[in-house]
């Protein structure tokens, strides 16, 4: 079986673009979920969707938004990009919550 | 609120050694614990689970990790240490008693396997 993919593997952004970020999740996955990593807070849940609607949310600001299509694909949005907002960003699916999850390779975005 | 920690930022072993990379955890319920490695420039490998059951968890590439609920620890192990196994390695907590199970990392040790 194919693993979780993720597009683009990087990205370069300045300040107060936005960018959005996809995820294929291992098929017969449904619940699809996404996390910051950084250097500084670490790796951090961002939210979780399951049959295209979000389920769970962490702390994030209203500027991370995410939405789930129909095959169980992920994208997620953040707007108006700042600085802090550099970090890989990690792509998880389950074939539900919560079971085991398994990670996509990241999207490395940097924020200029 | 669920913690998780990781007290070593770096372990340091000789390859064919066993090793152990530390990790205690703080839940309000019954925890469900993790373990992933992650390779440079890669995501989250899972590695093994703790759920309910044995307190002795087998998992991937000859890992285990045990189950101590007295000192809220799960600890990972493996005999004989490998060059390759030379990875960031986090250990991760869900808490089921709010019904959110959202999960929290540690801050990740850093395995140096030398040859």
């Amino acid at each position: 079986k194919a693993g979780v993919t993720q597009t683009p593997r990087y990205l370069i952004k300045t300040r107060g673009q936005q960018v959005t970020l996809s995820c294929s999740p291992i098929s017969g996955h449904r619940s699809v979920s996404w996390y910051q990593q950084t250097p500084g807070q670490g790796l951090q849940f961002l939210f979780e969707y399951f049959s295209e609607t979000q389920r769970n949310k962490g702390n994030f600001p209203g500027r991370f938004s995410g939405r789930q299509f129909s095959n169980s694909r992920s994208e997620m949005n953040v707007s108006t990009l700042e600085l802090g907002d550099s970090a890989l960003y990690l792509c998880a699916s389950s074939l539900d919550w919560p079971d085991t999850q398994y990670f996509g390779p990241g999207t490395r975005l940097t924020v200029l | 609120a669920q913690s998780v920690a990781q007290p070593e930022d770096q372990v340091n072993v000789a390859e064919g050694n066993p090793l152990t990379v530390k990790c205690t955890y703080s839940v309000s319920g019954n925890p469900y614990l993790f373990w992933y490695v992650q390779y440079p420039n890669r995501g989250l490998q899972f590695l093994l689970k703790y759920i309910t059951g044995d307190n002795l968890v087998k998992g991937s590439y000859g890992f285990e990790a045990e189950f101590n609920k007295s000192q809220t620890s799960f600890h990972l192990k493996k005999p004989s240490a490998l060059v390759s196994d030379s990875a960031l390695y986090f250990c991760a907590v869900r808490d089921p008693s709010g019904g959110s199970y959202i999960p929290t990392f540690g801050r990740g040790t850093s395995l140096i396997v030398h040859p």
